[in-house]
């Protein structure tokens, strides 16, 4: 069935580090895949999306690109800011599923 | 637009009593899913509604647990009788396949603590 792959949090960096938060997926199909984030004490808010093979998805500074041949949707930024300081989601749904299957979360923290 | 709304935001109750929760969605969104998230086993998708109709609740612990959705505004999930391990927090998102397809937009969430 299809399923998403996080790497193993807590990612601990210091302010301007670069980051890195890889995610894999499984999925049958052609699945659109998302970055969601979760801010202490809120919900779930949509980061970015790609909804193709070699789609970047871009916002607030994150990036991520959509690679079929490595089943992979890595999330980056150049500069991470003590304000990006959350738990990362990513998720992927199929066509044709009404349901989007998450990943267990990456928690980032980035210190001063 | 207000977003998903949640209530109660936070619910202190004693095991063995009823908890309501309450959820209304984004106007206009025809799909409505419930979460459960916590430290130990993360986000579950509980169970999830189209045109109000449920779906798939397969997510659904036990018994205990019940959903409805009475109208393409309102919904509900109700434990009873509520356990000290039920305590978490529960999320309620909706999303439309018409605007932004499979984009899901979640409420604060609901935190529940039972003692």
């Amino acid at each position: 069935g299809n399923s998403v792959t996080q790497m193993e949090g807590p990612v601990t960096l210091s302010e301007e580090a670069f980051l890195t938060i890889n995610c894999t997926y499984t999925a049958t199909g052609y699945p659109s895949l998302f970055w969601y984030v979760q801010y202490p004490g809120e919900g779930l808010q949509l980061l970015l999306k790609a909804t193709k093979a070699d789609d970047k998805g871009s916002n607030k500074g994150f990036e991520a690109t959509y690679r079929k041949e490595t089943t992979s949707f890595h999330l980056e930024k150049g500069s991470v800011q003590v304000s990006d300081s959350a738990v990362y989601f990513c998720a992927l749904s199929d066509r044709g599923a009404d349901k989007l299957i998450f990943g267990t979360g990456t928690r980032l923290q980035v210190f001063p | 637009d207000a977003g998903v709304i949640q209530s109660p935001r936070h619910e202190v109750t004693e095991m063995g009593q009823e908890v309501t929760l309450r959820c209304k969605p984004i106007s206009g969104h025809d799909y409505l899913f419930w979460y459960r998230q916590t430290m130990m086993r993360g986000l579950e998708l509980l169970i999830y509604f189209n045109n109000n109709v449920p779906i798939d609740d397969s997510g659904m612990p036990e018994d205990r647990f019940s959903a409805k959705m009475p109208n393409a505004s309102f919904s509900t999930l109700k434990i009873q009788p509520s356990e000290p391990r039920d305590s978490a927090v529960y999320f309620c998102a909706s999303s439309s396949l018409y605007g932004s397809a499979y984009e899901q937009y979640f409420g604060p969430g609901t935190r529940l603590t039972v003692t």
